[in-house]
């Protein structure tokens, strides 16, 4: 079945460390979405990416990166982690636009930066 | 800024009643309205979704009503269960991505 893995599901790592994040899904959607989770603010969009090579930021972009080199991974990178970056990180994907198609999540990446 | 916004926080429901979550938003640009449902340690998965030109859509013991005039659209389980018990997320769709609320807690006691 097509699934979409994240890993590590957990990390916990000291502020200032570059982090990175992995999304890989099997359906061979173009288009894939970094969310973070955070209590009392639901799930905002970090970046996305509508195919390979193109990346887009989204709300809460600042100290994220990512990369598109195939269709079916995306990696979120955390360029010098920051204590305010501790959260819990979902993946997305969709064939086409959400709405249109249903949007598909991973189980998550709880990350802690101590 | 919450650009959905959701209510109640949390929610304590008996086996059997009705559960009611209410988003409300700003941006009339939305056009597509779904729900997500949550279970701990899982990520979200859609549970039910609906677009501004139908004022209901039912899915079994799941409704969503929908008021464009008012910019409120709300979540309601019938005959609420156990296994219901749940985060649940209303989202919208404006700029091809979708923008969440914070989320409801719901506990259906048996």
């Amino acid at each position: 079945d097509a699934e979409i893995t994240q890993s590590p599901r957990h990390k916990i790592t000291e502020t200032g460390r570059q982090v990175t994040l992995a999304c890989h899904q099997t359906w061979n959607h173009n288009n894939m979405f970094w969310y973070r989770q955070d209590l009392g603010h639901g799930l905002r969009l970090i970046h996305y990416s509508y195919g390979v090579q193109d990346t887009n930021k989204g709300e809460v972009s600042d100290g994220y990166s990512v990369s598109r080199s195939n269709t079916e991974d995306l990696p979120l990178t955390l360029e010098s982690a920051a204590s305010s970056q501790t959260s819990v990180y979902f993946c997305a994907s969709s064939e086409a636009l959400p709405g249109d198609t249903e949007a598909f999540f991973g189980q998550g990446t709880r990350l802690t930066v101590v | 800024q919450q650009q959905v916004k959701q209510s109640p926080q949390s929610l304590i429901v008996q086996k059997g009643g009705i559960s009611i979550i209410n988003c409300a938003y700003e941006n009339t640009a939305f056009d597509y309205f779904p729900w997500y449902q949550q279970f701990p340690g899982k990520g979200p998965a859609l549970l039910i979704a609906i677009r501004p030109d139908v004022s209901e859509k039912k899915e079994g013991r799941f409704t969503i009503s929908f008021n464009k005039s008012a910019k409120q659209f709300s979540l309601h389980i019938m005959d609420s269960q156990p296994g219901d018990s749940a985060t649940y997320f209303c989202a919208a769709r404006g700029a091809n991505n979708l923008f969440f609320g914070t989320g409801t807690r719901l506990t259906v006691i048996p």
